[in-house]
């Protein structure tokens, strides 16, 4: 069975950087196919994608935050990071790392259990 | 405000059959698949249907996907208590290069 968890600060500062990691098993993203996204979601709200890596390294962002944001990955740790500039209070969100199926294009078959990330002074 | 529509509430009888529409304003999507989530109070999102119709498997025939022109169904036959819990569907927007997600439609179980 795929696992993921998402690791990294709680609490950040308006303006300061976000790093966040996504550690998983039973499968690599050296493998042909294979892929990893991001997803939030602020409290009480709907879900939002903001990024997506491939096995070849191939990375999609979200149009309205592509900006701020890099994903990158480490095949030799299982580890996928996502960092995100200049971090607002409305960035408040649990944020998920989840599996992308093998062949499917933007379809997440596995998730990690989130993190929430609070954004305050 | 998203580019997929779905009603903000639905609700149902245990064993009765309740549909949720995800409607695309957009017609970059038209053709793109669609997947449904299924998020349970307090957890991570679930795939319960990809590709328009296909079930991952571990999910009760229960749950059917389908689609028709520019909107998208996901359909619950045999109503369960554990059902309750918010539903989302999603697909990819070529214009937009992005995935995108409906804003969400919560299930209750009367």
């Amino acid at each position: 069975q795929i696992t993921l968890k998402e690791s990294g600060p709680t609490v950040v500062k308006p303006t300061q950087t976000l790093t966040l990691t996504c550690t998983f098993s039973k499968f690599s993203l050296s493998a042909s196919g294979e892929g990893v996204g991001w997803i939030r979601q602020p409290p009480g709200k709907a879900l939002e994608w903001l990024a997506l890596i491939f096995w070849d390294d191939d990375k999609r962002y979200s149009p309205s935050l592509k900006s701020r944001l890099t994903v990158t990955k480490d095949t030799s740790k299982n580890q996928v990071v996502l960092t995100m500039t200049n971090m607002d209070p409305e960035d408040t969100a649990t944020y998920y790392c989840a599996h992308n199926r093998n062949g499917f294009f933007f379809t997440f078959d596995f998730w990690g259990q989130g993190t929430l990330v609070t954004v305050s002074s | 405000q998203s580019v997929l529509t779905q009603p903000p509430s639905a609700s149902g009888t245990p064993g009765q059959r309740v549909t949720i529409s995800c409607s695309r304003s957009n017609s970059n999507i038209g053709s793109s698949p669609v997947s449904w989530y299924q998020q349970l109070s307090g957890t991570a999102p679930k795939l319960l249907i990809y590709s328009n119709d296909r079930r991952p498997s571990g999910v009760p025939d229960r749950f059917s996907g389908s689609r028709s022109g520019t909107s998208a169904s996901l359909a619950i036959s045999g109503l369960q208590s554990e059902d309750e819990a918010d539903y989302y569907c999603a697909a990819w927007d070529g214009g937009l290069s992005g995935q995108v997600f409906g804003g969400g439609t919560k299930l209750t179980v009367l």
